[in-house]
């Protein structure tokens, strides 16, 4: 399986301030996503990360909020822009590599973000 | 719209029952299946996939597969305090994103 880091692990924030998150994969990988999780909710997906190209975005989430790189297999950056406290939440770094066929999805630790 | 559906808990059971964790899934093309066990505080692990009916075994855990019915389970045999988690239903069809469910809540009663 793919080993996944993520930078910070956690940060408090000031309102209108922007934060870069990092994620590196110890291995190339074909996809890489990036989730949000609210405290006690399940995992809402923001984006596909797509390797040379725009991100592709859910329903809900917009590039100019949450600008996304890829600029290689192994390595993402999200960005929250213009934070709010609505912002604050778990950002979840996650990787799809190949177990066999089959693609198996590997999450990172997380960075748990606070807004003032 | 894609669905996956598990219902929230808590379910509790004692110290070495088996563990009964049930998902549905709407889209009948899909593929792939996943259960992930998420500790208080932590990211998701991936602790069993299935792409076949039938179960599959590893260990303590059993993932149960029926596509007819569009229904996936895992059992945890032998429960243990330390199984006390969060487990999400994961569900992936063709080349696109997985669909996780809300999760089950699970608490295993020393």
């Amino acid at each position: 399986s793919a080993v996944i880091s993520q930078k910070p692990s956690r940060d408090i924030c000031q309102r209108g301030t922007s934060l870069t998150i990092q994620c590196q994969v110890d291995s190339q990988v074909t996809m890489m996503f990036w989730y949000r999780q609210q405290p006690g909710q399940s995992l809402t997906l923001i984006a596909t990360a797509n390797q040379g190209s725009e991100a592709t975005y859910e329903s809900g989430f917009v590039i100019d909020k949450f600008p996304i790189s890829r600029p290689n297999l192994t390595f993402s950056t999200l960005t929250v822009s213009n934070m709010s406290p609505e912002d604050s939440s778990i950002y979840l770094c996650s990787a799809e590599g190949e177990s066999g066929t089959y693609n198996e999805q590997f999450f990172g630790p997380g960075t748990r973000l606070t807004v003032l | 719209q894609k669905e996956v559906e598990q219902n929230s808990g808590p379910l509790s059971v004692p110290e070495g029952a088996i563990a009964s964790l049930n998902c549905t899934y709407s889209d009948r093309g899909s593929q792939s299946f996943f259960w992930y066990r998420q500790y208080s505080g932590k990211s998701p692990e991936l602790i069993m996939s299935i792409y076949s009916n039938g179960d599959k075994e590893d260990g303590r855990f059993t993932a149960q597969l029926n596509k007819a019915s569009q229904y996936v389970s895992l059992l945890i045999r032998d429960s243990q305090p330390s199984d006390s988690a969060t487990y999400l239903c994961a569900v992936e069809s063709g080349n696109t994103p997985l669909v996780f469910g809300k999760g089950t809540r699970l608490s295993v009663i020393a």
